[in-house]
């Protein structure tokens, strides 16, 4: 059974901190998934990487895959209240397998 | 473009009452996925179509869940009888189908359900 380990489970921060958030696995995904979910809507997706190592860039989120394509990680810079949300990692493999995503608060 | 549509937004009954919930996705894409969110956890598969097919039902606990896609257009899924262990937020999402494993999914806003 593939399974995604997210972690931190929840991140309280103050406006202006950075953070970094990853997501873990024994097994190998062909593309691993990001997305952001506020409360009372379904998720959204942010990014998918798709080669071992590769790092994308969206404005102040650094979104990286592990050489391995077993983990990734997601780096945001400065975090504003805005950010605040919860972000899941997706594994696509046979099928999509999420985590159970890390809650970021973010405090003005 | 208008984005995934479900309905209704909430919904409470009792247990062992029946439930529906419908979703109608972005229009041309080919794939549909229904999803169960329990409170805390990301998003768990329950089946997925591609046009009018269940390519994927695996996860589908089809003693009490059923799934139609008629015309591989809209979908509804059904839960009879409702357990309180069903609890949770249902979500539908459509992807165009053409990329694989690195297609991507639109998500609908999803079902509350609460069953008493």
């Amino acid at each position: 059974t593939q399974l995604l380990e997210q972690s931190p489970q929840f991140l309280s921060i103050q406006e202006g901190e950075n953070l970094t958030v990853y997501c873990n696995s024994s097994s190998v995904f062909s593309s691993l998934q990001w997305y952001r979910q506020e409360p009372g809507e379904g998720p959204v997706l942010l990014v998918t990487v798709v080669t071992g190592g590769e790092v994308k860039k969206l404005k102040r989120l650094t979104f990286q895959f592990g050489d391995a394509r077993k983990d990734s990680s997601l780096h945001i810079t400065a975090a504003q209240p805005g950010d605040t949300g919860l972000y899941l990692c997706a594994g696509a493999g046979f099928k999509t397998i999420f985590g159970a995503g890390t809650r970021l608060f973010v405090k003005a | 473009e208008a984005g995934v549509v479900q309905s209704p937004r909430y919904k409470i009954i009792e247990k062992k009452q029946p439930v529906a919930f419908w979703c109608n996705p972005i229009s041309g894409h080919n794939t549909l996925y229904w999803y169960r969110q329990n409170l805390g956890q990301g998003p768990e598969l329950l089946i997925r179509y591609e046009n009018e097919e269940a390519v994927d039902d695996s996860q589908l606990p089809k003693d009490r869940f059923s799934a139609e896609r008629l015309k591989g257009v809209d979908s509804t899924l059904k839960i009879q009888p409702a357990e309180l262990g069903d609890s949770a937020v249902y979500l539908c999402a459509s992807s165009p189908g053409t990329s694989g494993a690195t297609d991507t999914q639109y998500f609908g806003p999803g079902t509350r359900l609460t069953v008493l």
